[in-house]
């Protein structure tokens, strides 16, 4: 049969806004975590990661949250311009420094950004 | 800035035959990777490649695929004999060390195939 592409949940903005995007992962056994940027036509693109010992993560205009007790993970985009607009996705993995370079990634959420 | 780069970034080859997708990685990486995205779906694993061997494949990752370093700087991709469904984005990606914080997999921009 056809193979028709999942539906990407959309979040739309107004640029100067801040964006919340959000995951949930399956593998309560996922110990490392990362997001990425994926603009059309282009490759994933790494923002920000986190370890599963800690729950907030900060870097320039992105902070990462992770609630393990319910496997969800957040990246909040503070002030969001256009050129953030793009698929974001996060990724999993299960082994943390050596047990498997495997990244597992999620659906993704289209970010659209309203000048 | 160092970048994973991909060639073709489209190739269209008839049901059967067989491709070679290309990817140079980062030139001091270690850990190299394929991934696949059929369109408007999730990015999924392929195969990891270290020291010469793959480390890890996924269920995708079946005879009809497999992976070379021929030249220590190249990696491909070859897919013996396409289906149809193999037509998707494949992605090529290396890191430096094993994936952990601080060490970011870098992916290229991708070959589009489509098999018809």
């Amino acid at each position: 049969g056809e193979n028709v592409g999942l539906h990407l949940p959309t979040l739309s903005v107004q640029e100067g806004d801040n964006s919340i995007i959000n995951c949930a992962y399956s593998n309560s056994a996922s110990d490392y975590f990362i997001w990425y940027k994926q603009e059309s036509g282009k490759g994933p693109q790494f923002i920000i990661d986190i370890r599963s010992n800690m729950d907030k993560r900060q870097g320039q205009r992105v902070t990462v949250l992770l609630n393990k007790t319910v496997k969800h993970l957040s990246l909040q985009i503070a002030a969001t311009q256009p050129g953030d607009s793009a698929v974001y996705f996060c990724a999993e993995n299960t082994g943390y420094g050596g047990a498997t370079n495997k990244l597992i990634f999620g659906t993704g959420t289209l970010l659209a950004v309203q000048p | 800035e160092p970048e994973v780069t991909q060639t073709p970034s489209h190739q269209v080859t008839q049901m059967g035959q067989e491709v070679i997708l290309r990817c140079v990685p980062i030139s001091n990486h270690l850990y190299f990777y394929w991934y696949r995205q059929i369109l408007g779906q999730k990015v999924e694993f392929l195969v990891s490649f270290y020291n010469n061997e793959i480390s890890e494949k996924s269920e995708i990752f079946d005879d009809q695929f497999s992976v070379e370093r021929p030249d220590g700087s190249n990696f491909t991709l070859k897919i013996r004999s396409t289906k149809l469904e193999d037509s998707a984005m494949y992605f090529c990606a290396s890191s430096l060390r094993q994936i952990q914080m601080n060490t970011e997999a870098f992916f290229g921009q991708g070959t589009r195939l489509t098999v018809v």
